[in-house]
């Protein structure tokens, strides 16, 4: 248990649904991330979130629309997505100049496994 | 964020210490040496980082050389639930960018 959790777990699609997903932070961090997850390559930086600003975008596609209310919860708004975007999401969280720390140490979720028919 | 270089996978006994490489011959003065874990389809878990003294914590143990460039991550008692990839990342302080986890090592605690 690390303190940041994820629903659903596991999710099934088709292309023309609208979904969303969910994390929240129980750690009183003040930043949080999205982050794909495709099988055989490397975790892939979506989107970052600081005091509920977005300050990072990776280039990821309008269908994939990010929502973050407060420090503690961040959401994944999904819409007519392809196969392709099949993989696990991740969420992850971390403290934002926290001393002592020595840089931002994030912590992630057990991540959703999104399947999109 | 500097390279780092593991063996791509190890076995350990259970109940025997772990000892997993590192090297990261390039690191500079202001990176941090961090270790994740990640156990098949699950979200990477953190289990320690270092900047250059030896580190501890109620999972495991980091020791950094003296001159930085390879550390070793030590888990003195496995078990049969610490089979999992390791990672290794060297990271700029305060860095908020995409943590990098190259391929890093298998490991496998068998019976």
């Amino acid at each position: 248990e690390t303190g940041v959790t994820q629903t659903p777990r596991h999710l099934v699609m088709g292309m023309t649904n609208k979904k969303s997903l969910k994390c929240e932070q129980h750690l009183g961090h003040n930043a949080m991330y999205w982050y794909k997850q495709s099988a055989k390559k490397p975790l892939e930086l979506m989107f970052v979130y600081n005091f509920k600003e977005q300050t990072e975008n990776n280039s990821v596609p309008s269908r994939f629309s990010p929502e973050c209310p407060n420090s503690s919860h961040l959401f994944l708004h999904l819409h007519t997505l392809q196969p392709e975007d099949s993989a696990l999401y991740l969420c992850a969280s971390s403290p934002l100049g926290g001393a002592g720390l020595g840089g931002e140490t994030q912590y992630f979720g057990p991540g959703t496994r999104l399947l999109v028919l | 964020d500097a390279k780092t270089t593991q063996p791509p996978s190890m076995d350990c006994a259970e109940g025997r210490a772990a000892n997993l490489p590192c090297n990261h011959s390039t690191i500079s003065g202001n990176e941090y040496v961090y270790w994740y874990r990640q156990i098949h389809s699950q979200g990477p878990q953190y289990i320690i980082h270092g900047l250059k003294n030896n580190e501890t914590n109620e999972m495991a143990s980091l020791i950094i050389t003296e001159d930085r460039k390879s550390s070793t991550l030590i888990l003195p008692h496995a078990t049969l639930r610490d089979t999992a990839v390791y990672y290794c990342i060297v990271r700029v302080a305060g860095s908020q960018g995409n943590l990098i986890f190259g391929k890093g090592t298998k490991l496998s605690v068998k019976p």
